[in-house]
């Protein structure tokens, strides 16, 4: 069974653009989970989608977004980026949810904004 | 907010000793309760998880313990081994589909 699959692995963007960050979910799986991990912040909970739906955000800023397709490939944009948007993002799946399911990670997309 | 608190930066043991890696939350309403391992360039891979009914779960090498009234968790690994240097996240879920996580313990075991 294929992981799942976080397209590009590196991204460099300036301030002020947008950037469009893509996952595959593992077959099978409906939840997809966006996280962004920093140095000494660890990995903090950006969203969830399942069966195209947002079922819960974490506490970032509108210019995070999301969104879900119906083969469960989901993507992630970020407006007006910020120099603090630098960090790893990763995307996770996860059969029926966060909760009480264990979650498999992509490697991740590091995104530098200069 | 950090919910979910991992005071030690790093740890570094002997090989062949055991590795105690902590937690610490404050949420009393977390119920469900996981590592996961991650390699540099990786993502994070499932390690082992708890739910709140029990205060411990073992899975081979690794042990979880689960201490609901000081709300602390701890990773045991024993024996440790040179491939099990990582950096080690404890996680919780409070049951609304929100996984909180810690900032990551780096564990370097030594040859």
């Amino acid at each position: 069974k294929a992981g799942v699959t976080q397209t590009p692995r590196y991204l460099i963007k300036t301030r002020g653009q947008q950037v469009t960050l893509s996952c595959s979910p593992i077959s099978g799986h409906r939840s997809v989970s966006w996280y962004q991990q920093t140095p000494g912040q660890g990995l903090q909970f950006l969203f969830e989608y399942f069966s195209e739906t947002q079922r819960n955000k974490g506490n970032f800023p509108g210019r995070f977004s999301g969104r879900q397709f119906s083969n469960s490939r989901s993507e992630m944009n970020v407006s007006t980026l910020e120099l603090g948007d630098s960090a790893l993002y990763l995307c996770a799946s996860s059969l029926n949810g966060v909760y009480n399911s264990p979650l498999h990670f992509g490697n991740g997309t590091r995104l530098t904004v200069t | 907010d950090q919910q979910v608190k991992q005071n030690s930066p790093s740890l570094s043991v002997q090989e062949g000793r055991i590795s105690i890696l902590n937690c610490d939350y404050t949420n009393s309403m977390f119920d469900y309760f996981l590592w996961y391992k991650k390699y540099p360039a990786e993502g994070p891979t499932f390690l082992i998880s708890i739910s709140s009914i029990k205060d411990k779960n073992e899975d081979g090498r690794f042990t979880v313990f689960l201490n609901k009234s000081a709300k602390h968790l701890s990773l045991h690994i024993v024996p440790s081994q040179p491939g099990d240097s990582a950096v080690y996240f404890c996680a919780a879920s409070a049951g609304i589909d929100d996984m909180r996580f810690g900032a990551g313990t780096r564990l370097t075991v030594k040859p």
